[in-house]
């Protein structure tokens, strides 16, 4: 079984850039969590969705950042002006089920560096 | 929401000694606590987990302690090897909602 793939594998960009992040879960999962792991730190979620509907964005910076899962696959993380504090990987990650105790399988991320 | 604190985050052993890590969480609704093993590079993979209505369980050298008074639950790795040099994260959950609340990591270094 394919585990979760993601998308670009690393970007350098320049403070004001925008860059899209692309996450394909593992199929049939139904929840999707896209995460941001800075380095030396824990991941720390940003948003997740259950099929297309957005279940908690509280923590996107919903000014520069953006994320959509319009079919319920695959998704689109987007920052439009990238600033140097979002220097992070980027780690998409899927369950096959909604509820408590459904395991998370994380993808091999995306790292970003914005000098 | 959760916090969860993890300590160390920095730990170094001997080849075939244990190794523990220890994790505290705030809120006492959270019921579910997985670890994660991250490779250099790698994306974290789940080792082993505990719901709280066990206080331990055990698997292939790895130990996991739950003390929900105390809200604290810990990783114990026995007889360690130099592959099991990697971060290694705990996360906590509250039941119906299944985000993950991290610690800060522990760099485990297995020498030999």
């Amino acid at each position: 079984e394919a585990g979760v793939t993601q998308s670009p594998r690393y970007a350098v960009l320049q403070e004001g850039q925008a860059v899209s992040f692309w996450c394909d879960p593992i199929s049939g999962h139904d929840t999707l969590y896209w995460y941001q792991q800075p380095r030396d730190q824990g991941p720390q979620l940003l948003v997740y969705f259950r099929d297309e509907a957005v279940i908690d964005n509280s923590q996107l910076p919903s000014d520069r950042f953006s994320a959509v899962r319009p079919k319920g696959t695959n998704s689109t993380l987007k920052i439009q002006s990238a600033k140097q504090g979002d220097t992070a990987t980027y780690l998409c990650a899927s369950s096959e089920d909604w509820g408590n105790y459904a395991e998370q399988f994380f993808g091999p991320g995306t790292r970003l560096t914005v000098l | 929401g959760e916090q969860v604190e993890q300590l160390p985050s920095i730990l170094r052993v001997q080849e075939g000694s244990s190794a523990s890590i220890n994790c505290t969480y705030e809120n006492s609704a959270s019921n579910y606590f997985p670890w994660y093993k991250q490779e250099p590079g790698e994306n974290p993979k789940l080792i082993i987990d505990i719901r709280s209505n066990m206080e331990r369980k055990q698997t292939q050298g790895l130990i996991v302690l739950l003390d929900k008074k105390a809200k604290r639950f810990s990783l114990h790795i026995t007889d360690t090897q130099p592959g099991d040099s990697a971060m290694y994260f705990c996360a906590a959950t509250m039941s119906n909602y299944n985000v993950l609340y991290f610690g800060s990591g522990t760099k485990l270094t297995v020498e030999p």
